[in-house]
């Protein structure tokens, strides 16, 4: 069975740093790309952070490029997310989501999530 | 970027009902647009993608069609588990990934 748990959310002031991990179990892990997407309170899903098999490839929304750095240990079958200067506006549920395979768009496996709230 | 509009903002109809939920997008994005279901305090679930293949376990009153700007979600008769906020998203011109800002199925 396929699971994302994410894990390393929190309370955080502004301009504070959290980590947050996602653990991958059930498939190759090192075969497949990963995003995180996140979702404000009461808001829509909002697409962060792209990170390819091999980690050659990574792509960031504009909203959080040179705050936020993605990368995977695929050893370990974990995906990250370091996340610097933190503002109000980056409090959400952060999910990691894998790509269907042999699909260009569709993400078929998400974790629960993981609430970042940005507040002094 | 490509702006995914979604209509309508909240539709309204009857277990039993047939539901037609549409997402715009700002140029073509070919047939690389996906469409999830919501429910409150859960994760999206992915039902349709690359605008017609069912994802796995999704049962078949679902379907998507369309493909260069404009797609559409049929529910062909709702169940009461299929109220909840559906979202469409593309993967065509990228990076930004990019969602559009949701349709509110709520019982009539």
């Amino acid at each position: 069975e396929v699971q994302l748990v994410e894990s390393g959310g929190g309370l955080v002031q502004p301009g504070g740093s959290l980590r947050l991990s996602c653990a991958a179990s059930g498939f190759t892990f090192s075969s497949y790309a990963m995003n995180w997407v996140r979702q404000a309170p009461g808001k829509g899903l909002e697409w962060v952070s792209y990170i390819s098999t091999t980690s050659s490839t990574i792509y960031y929304a504009d909203y959080v490029k040179g705050r936020f750095t993605i990368s995977r240990d695929n050893a370990k079958n974990s995906l990250y997310l370091q996340m610097d200067s933190l503002r109000d506006e980056d409090t959400a549920v952060y999910y990691c989501a894998r790509p269907t395979g042999g699909a260009v768009a569709g993400l078929d496996y998400w974790g629960q999530g993981t609430l970042v709230t940005v507040s002094s | 970027e490509v702006v995914l509009t979604q209509s309508p903002a909240t539709l309204s109809l009857s277990p039993g009902e047939r539901a037609t939920l549409s997402c715009r997008a700002s140029q073509s994005i070919r047939s690389y647009l996906a469409w999830y279901q919501q429910k409150p305090g859960q994760a999206p679930r992915l039902l349709i993608y690359d605008a017609s293949n069912r994802a796995t376990g999704i049962p078949a009153r679902f379907s998507g069609s369309g493909s260069g700007t404009d797609f559409t979600l049929t529910i062909s008769s709702l169940e009461p588990e299929d109220f909840a906020v559906y979202y469409c998203h593309q993967r065509s011109d990228w990076p930004p990934i990019t969602f559009g800002q949701g349709t509110r199925l709520e019982i009539k």
